[in-house]
């Protein structure tokens, strides 16, 4: 399973875009890259997946550089309701049996 | 989408008794996981449950310690016995979304385990 690296913090002001990126050098080629977070008292949330390119929903940007060593999730204008736990996750659902794998994931810590 | 309930939400339990934790899911699935979080800590996957079969447990996890039982396709439980310090964590129930490329996984709100 290919393992990923993310900062383990990061501050940022409301209003301001923020951008987390995940390295996972070893990804293989049926991987998926999924992001989720994780509020203090709840279980982790998906956010959003992609494959490569880029990917938008309504909650997150999600680019791939075309040799998908590296993702970067990018949250537009956060408020202090996004302070959380980001977790970048690398792997094939189907072949993993549905499991997760997860890193260590990054604290987004939203400032008035 | 699924909708996962855990009971206890919480609880404070003496060293060397038992606790059992229920993971409730609002519909089907084949395989629910269960998962640890240390104080401060990541998400580990402690076993995977899969109704009609014995549950598969990840390296550093033996039945003994955490038994599963899986009665049904919608409910599961995981017991963790003989408590120490050590086990205070958070267990979090999870269910798949299914399919190969929807990798989207619904988790309970998590049972906060304090053992004295």
């Amino acid at each position: 399973l290919a393992k990923t690296t993310q900062p383990i913090s990061m501050d940022s002001y409301e209003g301001q875009e923020v951008n987390i990126t995940c390295s996972h050098n070893n990804i293989a080629t049926n991987d998926y890259i999924t992001w989720y977070q994780q509020f203090p008292s709840q279980g982790p949330r998906f956010i959003i997946q992609g494959y490569k390119t880029k990917v938008t929903n309504e909650v997150a940007s999600l680019f791939i550089p075309a040799d998908r060593k590296s993702s970067t999730l990018s949250l537009p204008r956060v408020s202090l309701s996004d302070t959380a736990v980001y977790y970048c996750l690398v792997g094939d659902a189907y072949n993993q049996g549905g499991k997760l794998i997860f890193g260590q994931g990054t604290e987004l810590s939203v400032k008035p | 989408s699924a909708v996962i309930s855990q009971k206890p939400s919480r609880d404070i339990c003496q060293r060397g008794t038992s606790l059992t934790i229920q993971c409730q899911v609002d519909s089907q699935v084949t395989m629910m996981f269960w998962y640890r979080q240390q104080p401060g800590q990541s998400l580990t996957l402690i076993a995977t449950a899969n109704q009609g079969s014995e549950a598969t447990y990840e390296s550093g996890f033996v039945i003994d310690k955490f038994p599963i039982s899986r009665p049904n396709l919608t409910f599961s439980t995981l017991t963790v016995s003989n408590m120490s310090p050590e086990d205070s964590s958070i267990y979090l129930c999870s269910v798949a979304g299914g399919g190969r490329v929807n990798t989207e996984a619904f988790f309970g709100q998590g049972t906060r385990l304090t053992v004295v």
